[in-house]
């Protein structure tokens, strides 16, 4: 069955520090990874996708992301982390063909202490 | 300002009754979809709909409705209530699924049933 994990349901980062929020996937073929990010009582907010070309794909917020095929994982990281980065990230993955749909991982809790 | 409007923000209904969620878009966006969010499950699948007179179902259909009377429009229907149903439900529309700002999401609505 295809699917997305997200192995952590928390992460908890110093403010400065690197952060990495883990995601990885099971689905056959080249697929399209997202990721979202979700404040308090807010909808879900774009931060960046992988579609093909560099592994290393820049989204908003300073938001970065690293696809490698090999271990299908899609792994978040911004190089400093602050404060206001605190919410729940969702990963999420559209399989090939699938063209209208996202399956998304369980989401991981962002704590970033001042 | 543009983007997906959802009403109510909440709602609690008792086991058995009906009610609408309403999803409006001012984007000309083709695509629009409705997920629910459970604590532990990330988002699921409700319904979808790729342009308007066009619906499918996702991956938890079952107790639900839609329609796509117009391309703005794309309501859920509960046609019967059930405790089960009580969650946190998100309309989300984008040109096509692989729109470089991913999907924007409504801000939600919360129902509980009782």
């Amino acid at each position: 069955a295809q699917s997305v994990a997200q192995p952590e349901d928390q992460v908890n980062v110093a403010e400065g520090n690197p952060l990495t929020v883990k995601c990885t996937y099971s689905v056959s073929g080249n697929p399209y990874l997202f990721w979202y990010v979700q404040y308090p009582n807010r909808g879900l907010q774009f931060l960046l996708k992988y579609i093909t070309g560099d592994n290393l794909v820049k989204g908003s917020y300073g938001f970065e992301a690293e696809f490698n095929k090999s271990q299908t994982s899609f792994h978040l990281k911004k190089p400093s982390a602050l404060v206001s980065d605190s919410a729940l990230y969702f990963c999420a993955v559209r399989p090939p063909r699938a063209t209208n749909k996202l399956i998304f991982g369980t989401g991981t809790l962002l704590a970033v202490q001042p | 300002n543009a983007g997906v409007t959802q009403t109510p923000k909440f709602q609690v209904l008792k086991t058995g009754q009906s009610m609408t969620l309403q999803c409006a878009q001012d984007m000309n966006h083709e695509y629009m979809s409705w997920y629910r969010q459970d604590p532990g499950m990330g988002l699921r699948l409700i319904h979808y709909s790729v342009g308007a007179g066009i619906t499918d179902q996702g991956e938890v259909p079952n107790g639900y409705n839609v329609s796509r009377s117009t391309t703005e429009d794309f309501p859920l229907r509960l046609l019967s209530a059930a405790p089960s149903q009580t969650s946190v439900y998100f309309c989300a529309s984008s040109y096509g699924a692989t729109d470089n700002y991913g999907y924007t999401f409504g801000s939600g609505t919360r129902l509980t049933v009782v």
